[in-house]
């Protein structure tokens, strides 16, 4: 089976931290992305790499960075939280050819106070 | 700029019955439609995915209807289960999967005894 862990479940956060969020996958995935979830606004994607020290931005980049200097695992920054990013924040992988095919972790609700 | 619109927001259903969800695309150069299925707790997962090609696919008692022309597709569950009870993403992509996914806002469905 697929595995994407995600190195924490709940965080809490003051404003104006540095925040990691670690995302690791174990199938070998070139793909590896991050969303945030937020209710009535489905899934929205920040962030995503192809390869090992590649990033894209996705469609709401603002406030994060990304790192991804293994294959296998890729890191969500957010440089100085602001509390307008507490939410839910989901990491994915799929295969290089078969980006429909997401493995999502179970993911990290962070709340910023 | 919302471009996959899905309805409605939350549902109940009794069990048995069937669930409806609508999805509505804006975008022509999508053709790969999947759904995704997210229990409490954890990351969404592949539940069914519709290529343009057909009108509808179906697996076990769940069914993607398509109609291109109206550009809207939707999920169809039969004989509903208290264990379907979830939230449910359509999501939209092009180059037949191989870039990224734009997802719905999610429906929350509910099955009551």
């Amino acid at each position: 089976d697929v595995k994407v862990t995600q190195s924490s479940r709940y965080l809490v956060k003051r404003t104006g931290e540095k925040v990691f969020l670690e995302c690791v996958q174990d199938m070998d995935h070139e793909n590896m992305f991050w969303y945030r979830q937020d209710p009535g606004l489905g899934l929205r994607l920040i962030y995503f790499s192809y390869d090992v020290k590649m990033k894209e931005k996705g469609d709401i980049p603002e406030g994060y960075s990304v790192s991804r200097e293994k294959k296998e695992r890729f890191s969500l920054i957010l440089e100085s939280a602001s509390t307008n990013q507490t939410s839910m924040y989901l990491c994915a992988s799929s295969p290089w050819d078969r980006q429909e095919t997401q493995y999502f972790g179970p993911g990290t609700r962070l709340l910023v106070l | 700029q919302q471009q996959v619109k899905q309805s409605p927001q939350s549902l109940i259903v009794q069990k048995g019955g069937i669930s409806i969800i609508n999805c509505a695309y804006e975008n022509t150069a999508f053709d790969y439609f999947p759904w995704y299925q997210q229990f409490p707790g954890k990351g969404p997962a592949l539940l069914i995915a519709i290529r343009p090609d057909v009108s509808e696919k179906k697996e076990g008692r769940f069914t993607i209807s398509f109609n291109k022309s109206a550009k809207q597709f939707s999920l169809h569950i039969m004989d509903s289960q208290p264990g379907d009870s979830a939230t449910y993403f359509c999501a939209a992509s092009h180059n037949f999967g191989n870039e990224k996914l734009t997802f719905g806002t999610g429906t929350r469905l509910t099955i009551i005894p």
